[in-house]
Formats: structure tokens, C-alpha cells, sequence
């Protein structure tokens, strides 16, 4: 199946720095991506629906200049957590979607602590 | 809007048995497609199975199979046989066709922690 590479897969950061996030279709053209944030012992949440070489919609309540969203490429796209606070400390996850497809392939995962 | 719920927050099942996880949705939509995905510890997230809703044939996948109601909205995920390895929580999940943009948005329900024992 379709191969979504997501790096780093664990990040401590200092308080007040940015973190990015890579998300990589390896063998497929990702048409849109979509980030997703994830609290312990709960569901996915959708941050943001990104598509190839337009801005990202966010969803409601999620500050889109705190998480910068770029997707430049058919194969890219990168999630900035600008001026990381404690209370971004979570476990993010990307994912993708080829095409017209309705199948989503999603990476593995960043685990981000912020102290 | 759409929604997922999902009622079992956790189940256990023996091995070699069979467990069915429960998940019903909302929609005023007619063209949809409908997930059970698994995340086990890794963290991984698993397409287990999908169901295209103008299909009234349930689909199976091995082990798993669906129950597909479309009139009650309903989706629940039969595991038979069950495995250590099939131990994970599962995410039913809901994607709308949007139009006329095209945009897709999947929605998940609030999950099911399955535990198999041995």
C-alpha cells in the first residue's frame, strides 16, 4: 500500500522555540493532506486540511499562526508549531490522500513534548 | 454536521473468539464512504476495512467484516477469531464527498479499546 513517511517521530523542545514536522507521500502524489492532532486515550483531531499549492483551511478553534501548514509539493507537506507552548504538547499525526481516492494512508506519528 | 459515535469505550475478548464493535453515524448525506481504522501501541493508523455506502453488500476483509445498516446508520465491525495482535483501539471514521470544491474531510468517531486475551 501507499507509503506516508512523518519526521521526527518524538521532539522535546524548549518553550518559546518552533518545531516542524515533514510529512512525506513516498510512492504517491498527495493531492491533499490533512494534520491531525491526537490527546492521550482520545480520538483524532482535524487541525487543518492542506492542498497542493493553496493555503490550508483550518478548522475552527485552531490558530493558523501558531500551526503553519505548507504543502509545496504533490509529496510534501510540513506543519510549524511556532513559539511551542506546554499546552501544544501532543502526539501529531499526518496523513493523505491520493487523487480522487477515498482512502487516507497515514504516517506515523510525532510525538511533540514541550517543556 | 456529521457525526461518529462510537458507545464502547473499552472491550475484551478471548482468543479465537469473536467481538463486535459498535459505531453509528449522522449524516443527511447519500454518497459516503465509511473506516474502521486500528491504531494499536505503535501508534500506527490501520485501514482495517471500508464500505462505500451506495453498496449494500457488507464488506469483509478476512477476519473482519461489517454490518452495514444504512437506514439506522449504523457500522459495526465484527472481528472473528480473534488474535493478541488484533489487541488496539479502533477509530470508526465517516468521509463525506464535498462538492462542488471537492474536498474530502473524514471525521472519526471517539474510538474503541479492544483488548484480547490470551
Amino acid at each position: 500500500g501507499a507509503v506516508v513517511s512523518q519526521h521526527p517521530s518524538r521532539v522535546i523542545c524548549k518553550s518559546g522555540t518552533s518545531v516542524k514536522i515533514e510529512c512525506r507521500s513516498l510512492d504517491f502524489q498527495a493531492t491533499t493532506m490533512f494534520w491531525y492532532r491526537q490527546f492521550p486515550k482520545q480520538s483524532l483531531m482535524l487541525m487543518a486540511t492542506s492542498n497542493e499549492g493553496s493555503k490550508a483551511t483550518y478548522e475552527q478553534g485552531v490558530e493558523k499562526d501558531k500551526f503553519l501548514i505548507n504543502h509545496a509539493s504533490l509529496t510534501l507537506s510540513t506543519l510549524t508549531v511556532t513559539s511551542a507552548h506546554p499546552e501544544d504538547s501532543s502526539f501529531y499525526i499526518c496523513s493523505a490522500r491520493s487523487g480522487r481516492g477515498e482512502k487516507l494512508f497515514f504516517g506515523s506519528g510525532t510525538q511533540l513534548s514541550v517543556l | 454536521a456529521q457525526t461518529v459515535t462510537q458507545s464502547q469505550p473499552e472491550m475484551s475478548v478471548q482468543e479465537a473468539e469473536t467481538v463486535t464493535l459498535s459505531c453509528t453515524y449522522d449524516t443527511s448525506e447519500s454518497n459516503y464512504y465509511l473506516f474502521w481504522y486500528k491504531q494499536p501501541p505503535s501508534r500506527q493508523m490501520i485501514l482495517v476495512i471500508r464500505q462505500e455506502a451506495y453498496k449494500q453488500q457488507n464488506a469483509t476483509e478476512n477476519r473482519f467484516s461489517v454490518n452495514f445498516q444504512k437506514a439506522a446508520k449504523s457500522f459495526s465491525l465484527k472481528i472473528s477469531d480473534s488474535q493478541l495482535g488484533d489487541t488496539a483501539m479502533y477509530f470508526c471514521a465517516f468521509m463525506k464527498h464535498g462538492s462542488p470544491s471537492g474536498t474530502y474531510k473524514y471525521i472519526f468517531g471517539t474510538g474503541t479499546r479492544l483488548k484480547v486475551l490470551a
